[in-house]
């Protein structure tokens, strides 16, 4: 099975700031269409995931362009630029270049 | 509007059976592959199961294979998860979601325990 690691477990960001989500990932996620088979999903306290980023690098519809995403074929990293209250939640990075489908652990953003 | 609406939660004994249902609008479902997930209190999430738009393909967790069952009835835009030989660890919140994970719905509580 394929496993994400995410890092931090936490990061607390003063609004205004950026943060930075790590994911790094035991196999390489390119599959053989091309395609880097990385999502990056936020859950808000209380609610359900929601899709951020798919395909490694495309902002998923309604999602603010602060948030960006980068990486190789086996780290990633998930940029959100001038955070917001909103973005409070915990982030997940997940694949879905084979079964089982797998996420990370999880990195909960706090506002100082 | 995309809507996803699970149910069919509840307390169930170790050992019951308990079946889930998601309820699909807003978007053709027969033309979408389905997954359910699972996030257990304080936990990340865990993929449980995936079903093709047709039915074709099917794939299971193996946490929960030979267990769980994952089905669909397109006429009817409802996906199912029938779940036997429950439990403890099965306690959780179950989402359906859309093949992409670009759609969640809210979840469906199922709690195992006597």
């Amino acid at each position: 099975d394929i496993v994400l690691t995410q890092a931090p477990l936490s990061v607390s960001v003063t609004p205004g700031e950026s943060a930075s989500i790590s994911c790094r990932s035991s196999k390489s996620l390119l599959s053989s269409k091309g395609i880097t088979s990385l999502y990056w999903y936020l859950q808000r306290p209380g609610k359900s995931p929601q899709l951020l980023i798919y395909q490694m690098s495309n902002l998923a519809s309604g999602v603010p362009d602060r948030f960006s995403s980068s990486g190789s074929e086996t780290d990633f990293t998930l940029k959100i630029s001038k955070v917001e209250t909103e973005d409070v939640g915990v982030y997940y990075c997940g694949h879905r270049l084979e079964y089982p489908l797998t996420f990370g652990s999880g990195t909960k953003l706090e506002i100082k | 509007e995309v809507q996803l609406v699970e149910s069919g939660g509840g307390l169930v004994q170790p050992g019951r059976s308990l079946k889930l249902s998601c309820l699909a609008s807003g978007f053709t479902f027969s033309n979408y592959g389905m997954n359910w997930i699972r996030q257990a209190p304080g936990k990340g999430l865990e993929w449980v199961a995936s079903i093709s738009s047709s039915s074709s393909y099917i794939y299971y967790a193996d946490t929960v294979k030979g267990r769980f069952t994952i089905s669909r009835d397109n006429a009817k835009n409802t996906l199912y998860l029938q779940m036997t030989s429950l439990r403890s660890e099965d306690t959780a919140l179950y989402y359906c979601a859309r093949r992409e994970m670009d759609a969640w719905g809210q979840g469906a509580s199922v709690t195992v325990s006597s």
